[in-house]
């Protein structure tokens, strides 16, 4: 079984600051994907990862997986209150169809 | 454009009763997947399906049901429901399974009480 973890859970950060969220995983992959959830809502694809070395970078975030060091990272530059909300990484298994998620970070950006 | 519709949205039963959950896609995807998101622990697989008439056990299957007898559709059953399985349930459907640069699509949500 495949375990991720995120850190930190929860997040408080002022508008204008950049922070990093990091994602680990316990098993080799190169398959990882982020997703932001609002609260009461469904999840939303932000990013999908699918190679060592692989950046991708959509307005104020910006994701990297390392699968050497099984970890990816989300990080966001100048935060604006508009990013709050619960982000989810994913990671699947090289071989196989099932998605494993980690507990999630609820970002909480502050005025 | 609907994507992937969940029914109901809320629901409340007592202990031991039974009830479906339905999916439905109308993306044409193969692959569709029955997930439970508890606080603090993500999203766990409940169970999955790789094409029509094809099912699978996720991480958490225990007490649940699901059928696929249509490409469009997946149902997850409940057949005697206990608290333990208060949850929001989701579902999720997608092209091809891991190993694509698609991600899931998922639906809404169905949150379930069960008293």
């Amino acid at each position: 079984e495949l375990k991720v973890e995120q850190n930190p859970l929860f997040l408080s950060m002022q508008e204008g600051k950049n922070y990093t969220i990091y994602c680990n995983y316990s098993t080799t992959s190169d398959r990882l994907y982020w997703y932001r959830q609002d609260p009461g809502k469904s999840l939303e694809s932000l990013f999908v990862l699918l190679s060592n070395g692989a950046v991708k970078q959509e307005g104020r975030l910006m994701a990297s997986l390392d699968t050497k060091a099984r970890l990816s990272t989300l990080h966001i530059t100048a935060a604006v209150h508009d990013l709050s909300a619960t982000y989810f990484c994913a990671v699947a298994l090289n071989t196989g169809n099932q998605f494993y998620f980690g507990t999630g970070t609820s970002l909480t950006v502050i005025p | 454009n609907a994507g992937v519709t969940q029914t109901p949205k809320f629901r409340v039963l007592k202990t031991g009763q039974s009830m479906t959950l339905l999916c439905a896609q109308d993306m044409n995807h193969e692959y569709m997947y029955w997930y439970r998101q508890d606080p603090g622990m993500g999203l766990r697989l409940i169970h999955y399906s790789v094409g029509e008439g094809t099912t699978a056990k996720g991480e958490v299957p225990d007490g649940y049901n699901v059928s696929r007898l249509k490409k469009q559709n997946f149902l997850l059953g409940l057949e005697s429901a206990a608290p333990s399985q208060t949850s929001v349930y989701f579902c999720a459907s997608g092209p091809t399974g891991s190993g694509t640069n698609q991600p899931q699509h998922f639906g809404d949500g169905t949150r379930l009480s069960i008293l």
